[in-house]
């Protein structure tokens, strides 16, 4: 069976530290594809990145980045120096080889960035 | 290009009533999914499809029903609404290639069931 989870429900910070949100995953399939995806408060769901399986590369990008460890089944989300509009509700997904395009979702972490 | 099209935005039902989700997309893909959003429990995925005339459940279909007559369209039909269903509803369409996959979602439908 293939699973997230997003252990951290919500996170509070003050704008410019850094902040770390965890993902863990669960599949036996050895082709996949991991997503973080951010909702702001208008809703929308707004994409950030996908990693395959076979590349265990950290990406960084701009304040984001992204450390995916296949030990350890985990595809963290780091963002420094956070800002208010980074303030939403992050979701980390999984997507397994030949599953029709069906995206499997942790339960999302809900930040918080205060001034 | 509008990509992925939900429509109502807000809807507000009465226990009992029914009505349907649209959700359109002009990108000619081949697989759509729709998903409810509950606080604490992430994106669930309701039906999906993966072509014309081809549909399937997913994790929670129960109350739900879709079709897809044609690529475009991939409507979710609530029968009688219940409480329960009063939730964000998204629609994606996705394309699939060597094992990957590329989302693009709807705006959403807030529905309250009352």
């Amino acid at each position: 069976a293939q699973k997230v989870t997003q252990a951290q429900t919500e996170i509070s910070v003050v704008e410019k530290e850094d902040v770390t949100l965890d993902c863990v995953y669960e599949t036996r399939d050895t082709t996949y594809y991991l997503f973080w995806y951010k909702q702001p408060p208008s809703g929308e769901l707004v994409f950030l990145i996908r990693r395959n399986s076979f590349d265990e590369q950290n990406e960084i990008s701009g304040r984001y980045s992204w450390n995916f460890q296949k030990s350890t089944s985990s595809f963290n989300f780091t963002i420094t120096a956070s800002q208010v509009v980074d303030s939403a509700v992050y979701f980390c997904a999984l997507y397994c080889h030949n599953q029709g395009g069906k995206l499997i979702f942790g339960q999302g972490t809900e930040l918080s960035v205060k001034p | 290009n509008a990509g992925v099209t939900q429509t109502p935005k807000f809807q507000v039902l009465k226990t009992g009533q029914s009505m349907t989700l649209q959700c359109a997309q002009d990108m000619n893909h081949e697989y759509m999914s729709w998903y409810r959003q509950d606080p604490g429990m992430g994106l669930r995925l309701i039906h999906y499809s993966v072509g014309a005339g081809i549909t399937d459940q997913g994790e929670v279909p129960n109350g739900y029903n879709v079709s897809r007559s044609t690529t475009e369209d991939f409507p979710l039909r609530l029968l009688s609404a219940a409480p329960s269903q009063t939730s964000v509803y998204f629609c994606a369409s996705s394309y699939v290639w060597r094992g990957g996959t590329e989302a693009f979602f709807g705006q959403g439908t807030r529905l309250t069931v009352v």
